[in-house]
């Protein structure tokens, strides 16, 4: 079983689209993740959740807009895709534990987005 | 804020050479350190991780990683090295805050093991 999933897997669109990425985990993490790996491998985190409440976000343009419907779910949503925006997209997942300190992050397939 | 290092970009070794692959960190509090690999076309995954106790930590597939607080350093050694070794290797540091638990990963060294 897939612990942490992403769909779709590869995204292929047009400048000015609007598109989503959906991350389920399987794990019973409280908190949820989104990093963006650009062309050079370089990864950056985006945003945070724990508990479906938004906890970390990092200067991301506001056409990138994350929701949490339930705490095994984190979606990205893109708007008005640009160029700059192809990347490869993480979704990663932790627990927290009671103390409430983090624990080891767990990584997704990744999303390719390509925006042409 | 927090920055991670990595000293080399891309390392290319014959199979059996060791492995030392260097990762700096900048923050002066309690950290949490990890190194994840990204085999090609896959996600990452976890190698070994230090959290307290023996500044020595073994991870999977015969790696192991050294905390030397002193120099804000955790690299990662392999004694001798297989050609499925070739893939992206990636420090990361989580500065224990009250908020969030952010990931600050280094640029990554892209390791080629030659058969």
């Amino acid at each position: 079983d897939t612990a942490v999933s992403q769909t779709p897997k590869y995204l292929v669109t047009q400048m000015g689209n609007d598109k989503s990425i959906k991350c389920e985990q399987n794990l019973g993490h409280d908190t949820m993740y989104w990093y963006k790996q650009d062309s050079k491998k370089f990864l950056k985190i985006m945003f945070s959740y724990n508990n479906k409440e938004l906890i970390i976000n990092e200067t991301v343009p506001n056409r990138f807009s994350p929701k949490s419907p339930d705490k095994a779910h984190l979606n990205l949503h893109i708007n008005s895709l640009e160029l700059g925006d192809s990347a490869v997209y993480f979704c990663a997942s932790s627990p927290k534990t009671g103390t409430g300190l983090y624990n080891e992050q767990f990584f997704g397939p990744g999303t390719r987005l390509t925006v042409l | 804020a927090q920055s991670v290092s990595q000293h080399n970009h891309h390392v290319i070794l014959s199979e059996a050479a060791s492995l030392e692959l260097g990762c700096n960190y900048s923050y002066g509090g309690t950290v949490n350190l990890f190194w994840y690999v990204q085999y090609p076309g896959q996600h990452l995954q976890l190698l070994l991780k230090y959290f307290s106790g023996d500044p020595l930590v073994k991870g999977i597939k015969g790696f192991e990683a050294e905390f030397i607080k002193s120099k804000f350093s955790f690299n990662l050694r392999k004694p001798s090295v297989q050609w499925s070794d070739t893939a992206e290797y990636f420090c990361a540091v989580n500065a224990l805050k009250a908020a969030g638990n952010k990931l600050t990963f280094g640029g990554g060294t892209r390791v080629l093991v030659k058969p």
